[in-house]
């Protein structure tokens, strides 16, 4: 079985400040891992994901993010973000055989000016 | 990236009345879809897993007889709330899976 933890279901952030978004798992098997956004009223868009490779991972709209295999940590990072960065963000897990996703309760980004 | 599309994006239903949503991948066929649940200000819960050509696999807890699933083809997947409730009043999502799972944009269900 899988579980995903996110630390905050809140994060107020000021414009132009850096901000991270923590995320952790937990897994018997290995592990594809993604990072979502969804804005009031709409689906979930991806953002990145990490399937293999580089264990650091360049998504859209300046995200990244990095795989901490012994932190079991995939904590989603900005280092300037915008008022439009406002959002509901969901770290999910995926079994390689299976491929259902495991949610996070998500984390809210406040952006202020 | 892939599109996946869900229609309507939002219907209001009087109770006791059945309503389709439907899901299409737009560029990509899609052997699995899935359905989710979302109440406000909550996670995504997964109802039911779709496979094309197959019965869906449901999630505990989920009717099966209340929320039908048909997968008919590579690219449609449509979710049936029969006989709907207030109670089943919510945001439902629908995603479709190559590798990656893309997200359709949601569907808001009101029933009064």
């Amino acid at each position: 079985a899988q579980s995903v933890t996110q630390l905050d279901s809140q994060v107020p952030v000021f414009e132009e400040a850096p901000v991270e978004l923590r995320c952790n798992y937990s897994s018997s098997v290995s592990v594809y891992l993604f990072w979502y956004v969804q804005y009031p009223n709409q689906g979930l868009q991806l953002l990145l994901k990490y399937l293999s490779g580089s264990t650091l991972v360049k998504g859209i709209n300046g995200f990244e993010a990095e795989f901490n295999k012994s932190q079991t940590s995939f904590h989603l990072r900005k280092p300037s973000v915008h008022i439009s960065d406002t959002a509901e963000y969901f770290c999910a897990v995926s079994d390689q055989r299976y491929s259902t996703l495991t949610f996070g309760k998500g984390t809210m980004l406040l952006v202020s000016p | 990236g892939a599109v996946v599309s869900q229609h309507p994006s939002w219907v209001i239903c009087k109770s006791g009345t059945s309503v389709k949503i439907e899901c299409r991948s737009l560029d990509f066929q899609a052997t699995t879809m899935f359905w989710y649940r979302q109440f406000p200000k909550q996670s995504l819960m997964l109802m039911a897993t779709s496979n094309e050509g197959s019965k869906a696999t449901y999630e505990q807890g989920v009717e099966k007889d209340k929320f039908l699933i048909n997968h008919a083809s590579l690219t449609l997947s449509t979710l049936t709330v029969t006989s709907a409730h207030p109670e089943d009043s919510s945001f439902y999502i629908c995603s479709a899976r190559d590798l990656t799972q893309y997200f359709g944009p949601g569907t808001r269900l009101t029933v009064l």
